[in-house]
């Protein structure tokens, strides 16, 4: 069965401060893993990584995974109060599935 | 936008009832997903389908069913509604031109079982 474990659980950080979160898996097939922030709603999609070693970013957002040692880290420099969410792993093998972890809760004040 | 539509977006029910939530897309992609969402389990799929009248079980299936007899409808049953299935619901899509997993997700469905 695919697992992803992600930490911490949750981060109360000041603006401006750097975070860095963690996510591990076990997954049978592996296609990709990817990040989503989730807000009040829905998630949203923020990266997909698919090769090792390959650093996706986006703004103050990046992202690299390693598939020998079977994790991922999303850092965020320069944190806002717009930061806060819950920020969730996720891993795609067999059968067109995303497991996900239970996700981060990141807090962001001023 | 992935045009997505769940309903109800919210429900209020009873112990025993039997509940539908109706998960709506407007492109007509063949995988369509519903996931629950709970404090400290974070989503889990409960059913999913590659077509029409084909779906598969998801890790948290007991208690649930599902149908797809059009392509743009993927139809959530709780044939008796219990209180451990009050729950936050997300109806989810895979476009059909993507095959690296990343999933679009509605607006989901907040179910509260009394």
């Amino acid at each position: 069965e695919d697992k992803v474990v992600q930490s911490p659980l949750s981060l109360v950080v000041h603006e401006g401060d750097t975070v860095t979160l963690n996510c591990s898996y076990e997954v049978t097939n592996f296609r990709s893993l990817l990040w989503y922030k989730q807000e009040k709603k829905a998630p949203t999609f923020l990266f997909m990584l698919t090769s090792s070693g390959i650093e996706k970013k986006s703004g103050r957002l990046s992202s690299i995974l390693d598939k020998k040692e079977l994790f991922s880290i999303l850092n965020i420099t320069a944190t806002q109060t717009g930061d806060s969410a819950i920020y969730l792993c996720a891993v795609s093998g067999t059968a067109s599935k995303l497991t996900f972890g239970t996700g981060t809760r990141l807090q962001v004040t001023l | 936008d992935a045009g997505i539509t769940q309903s109800p977006r919210h429900k209020v029910t009873e112990t025993g009832t039997p509940v539908t939530l109706r998960c709506h897309q407007t492109e007509n992609h063949r995988y369509m997903y519903w996931y629950r969402q709970d404090p400290g389990h974070g989503l889990r799929l409960i059913h999913y389908s590659y077509g029409v009248k084909d779906t598969d079980k998801g890790e948290v299936s007991d208690g649930y069913s599902v149908s797809r007899s059009k392509t743009e409808d993927f139809l959530l049953t709780l044939e008796s509604a219990t209180s451990s299935q009050t729950s936050v619901y997300f109806c989810a899509i895979r476009k059909d031109s993507q095959n690296t997993g990343e999933l679009f997700f509605g607006e989901g469905s907040r179910l509260t079982v009394l």
